[in-house]
């Protein structure tokens, strides 16, 4: 069964932390992306992987192929980014566009 | 890119009545996708709407249930049929980009079923 696990669950930071949310799939893929939700409900596309690392403002995202894992990290974190982010992949062969999505990894920024 | 709205952004319903939820993009597109996302739970694909024809059902969710239309390639609705608290829910609409390699999702509809 196609896998995508995400941790911490939940995640409480104080402003100004360096975070880290991790996303592990059970195996190979063609696309990795990562979401942000806000407590309203509409989900913003942060970055979409295949290999490498991504970089935007204070958001980093990297992709490890061989050890399929995948981290977002939030520099200088600030209560602004208080979301649920959420690790998406397509699987090779599930259908040309369908995504298979993590739980998701509450983050709450303390000022 | 691509900008998708969503009509209403929420909503409270009676039992057993039906809810018709409207998405709109900026642009034309091939892919469109509605999703749920139950209280707690990450999201679900419900079907894959396609123009012109029937839209494509994942396992566990049924056209009588969810009546699909995509009459052009900027506009699809979802319809809740018969409605239960656990349909309950956060309904996105989502689009793949140009290329297949970005996804869009709508701002979601929240639907609270009494």
């Amino acid at each position: 069964k196609n896998e995508v696990e995400q941790s911490p669950q939940n995640l409480t930071a104080q402003e100004g932390e360096f975070i880290t949310i991790n996303c592990s799939y059970s195996v190979g893929i063609s696309a990795l992306h990562w979401l942000q939700q806000h407590p309203g409900g509409g989900i913003v596309s942060l970055f979409m992987l295949s290999s490498g690392k991504k970089k935007h403002g204070r958001l980093i995202a990297t992709i490890n192929i061989q050890e399929k894992h995948s981290s977002l990290h939030i520099t200088a974190s600030h209560p602004r980014d208080s979301a649920v982010y959420i690790c998406a992949v397509r699987f090779p062969g599930a259908g040309s566009y369908q995504l298979t999505f993590g739980k998701g990894t509450k983050l709450s920024v303390i000022p | 890119s691509a900008v998708i709205s969503q009509k209403p952004s929420r909503d409270i319903c009676q039992r057993g009545t039906s809810l018709t939820i409207q998405c709109q993009v900026d642009s034309q597109v091939t892919m469109m996708f509605w999703y749920r996302q139950q209280p707690g739970q990450s999201l679900t694909l419900i079907a894959t709407a396609n123009q012109g024809s029937e839209a494509t059902y994942e396992s566990g969710f049924v056209i009588d249930k969810f009546p699909i239309s995509r009459p052009n390639l900027t506009f699809s609705t979802l319809t809740v049929s018969n409605m239960s608290p656990e349909d309950s829910s956060i309904y996105l609409c989502s689009v793949t980009g140009a290329g297949g390699d970005t996804q869009y999702f709508g701002p979601g509809t929240r639907l609270t079923v009494l």
